[in-house]
């Protein structure tokens, strides 16, 4: 079975450049989570999404990162203009319920460096 | 502020014997609980999870214990073997959130 699938593995650009995360979730799960990895904060949720609808932008860290999910199978997530302080390892899950006996299923990461 | 809390950054225990991780929570109304392992370059596996009606879970090698009341769970690994090498991180949800609240994680070495 597929799990999630994202990409680029690694993203290396300049500061100011704008910067695409892309996310296939697993087919069938109707949940959708941004997270993102850092030595000082763990793991935080950026965002989430149920069925295409984001539910909880909180995490959010700035206007500069933004997400959509025009469909079942696809997520991005942006930030534009990136800074170096953005760099970290940003990974997307996806679930079939938010909480209960479905745990969330992660994707392997993009680990993005800003220059 | 960290609801959930992993104060131990690493661990180092001898093949064959017990692996003990720990994980505080502060929010009362967490009643999910999971344990995640990491290896580098990976994302995340869901390793074993526990609802708060339990105070135990068991899945071959891996236990999961809680306790509400302290507001504590563990995760023991019986017997450590060197492929659980990796970074452990507890989860948490609840009523109150439908977010799932990770701790800092547990680097923990079995070594031979």
């Amino acid at each position: 079975d597929a799990g999630v699938i994202q990409s680029p593995r690694h993203e290396v650009t300049e500061m100011g450049q704008e910067v695409t995360l892309r996310c296939k979730p697993i087919s069938g799960h109707d949940y959708l989570f941004w997270y993102r990895q850092t030595m000082m904060r763990g793991l935080e949720l950026l965002i989430y999404f149920n069925n295409n609808v984001p539910i909880d932008d909180s995490g959010m860290p700035e206007d500069r990162f933004s997400a959509k999910m025009p469909n079942a199978s696809f997520s991005t997530l942006k930030i534009q203009p990136s800074e170096p302080r953005d760099s970290a390892v940003y990974f997307c899950a996806s679930s079939l319920r938010v909480n209960g006996n479905q745990p969330q299923h992660f994707g392997d990461g993009t680990r993005l460096s800003i220059l | 502020d960290q609801q959930v809390k992993q104060n131990s950054p690493s661990l180092s225990v001898q093949e064959g014997r017990i692996s003990i991780l720990n994980c505080d929570y502060t929010n009362s109304m967490f009643d999910y609980f999971l344990w995640y392992k990491k290896y580098p370059a990976e994302g995340p596996t869901f390793l074993i999870s526990i609802s708060s009606i339990k105070d135990k879970n068991e899945d071959g090698r891996f236990t999961v214990f809680l306790n509400k009341s302290a507001k504590h769970l563990s995760l023991h690994i019986v017997p450590s073997q060197p492929g659980d090498s990796a970074v452990y991180f507890c989860a948490a949800s609840g009523l109150d959130t439908d977010k799932l609240i990770f701790g800092t994680g547990t680097r923990l070495q079995v070594f031979p």
